[in-house]
């Protein structure tokens, strides 16, 4: 399975666009990207995912570059209820068990 | 509110005791997951079941077990409780069994403290 790499921890600031990378050099062919958050203490939250293309949602935008091997969600304008450890999963698409790492905890701050 | 709903929201045991942690899926999902999430460890994904049978297992231990009944609802069992075992205990379900190709819809977690 592809390991992922995220910086441990980020800030942004109230209102800005928050770009969270994750590299993911050891990628195959058949795995997805996938991106969820955990706000404090609270069940974990899907936000994208995305093979190739890039994907945009009501949450986010995932951007992927062309060799797959990284890649960045975009929360295009942060609010503070955006502060939360968010995930970056690499993992087939059949697979049945979403494993996560440690995260990267963005802090939005006013 | 997720759908997800878990029982007990806290739980307070002796360590020796067992515990059984109750799970049900957002109407209309056939897969259930369970994970662990502890300060040192992260969120460990424990075991996975659709439509009543196991489909992948993690790190879960020997002194824990669990299972999907035929109203799709999961109890998981944990006994022996050491310290060690005090975690969040997150149940997630899915429509489909694969956890990649569907979206993951987490409970709001059972806090389990031993001891």
């Amino acid at each position: 399975d592809a390991k992922t790499t995220q910086p441990t921890s980020m800030d942004c600031a109230e209102g800005r666009a928050a770009n969270l990378p994750c590299n993911h050099s050891t990628i195959s062919g058949n795995e997805y990207v996938y991106w969820y958050r955990q706000i404090h203490s609270q069940g974990p939250q899907y936000i994208i995912h995305g093979l190739k293309n890039n994907e945009t949602n009501e949450m986010a935008s995932l951007i992927i570059t062309e060799d797959r091997k990284s890649s960045t969600l975009i929360l295009p304008h942060a609010t503070l209820r955006d502060t939360a450890v968010y995930y970056c999963i690499v993992r087939p698409y059949n697979n049945n068990d979403m494993r996560f790492g440690a995260g990267t905890r963005l802090t939005v701050k006013p | 509110d997720s759908g997800v709903t878990q029982t007990p929201k806290h739980l307070i045991t002796a360590t020796g005791q067992r515990v059984t942690l109750r799970c049900s899926p957002r109407s209309g999902d056939l897969s259930v997951y369970w994970y662990q999430q502890s300060l040192d460890q992260g969120l460990q994904f424990l075991i996975q079941y659709y439509n009543g049978e196991e489909r992948a297992k993690g790190n879960i231990l020997e002194r824990f077990s669990a299972q999907q009944f035929p109203d799709l609802h999961s109890e998981l069992n944990l006994s022996s409780l050491e310290l060690g075992d005090s975690a969040l205990y997150f149940c997630a379900s899915s429509v489909g069994q694969h956890s990649g190709a569907n979206v993951l819809t987490f409970g709001a977690g059972s806090r389990l403290t031993v001891l």
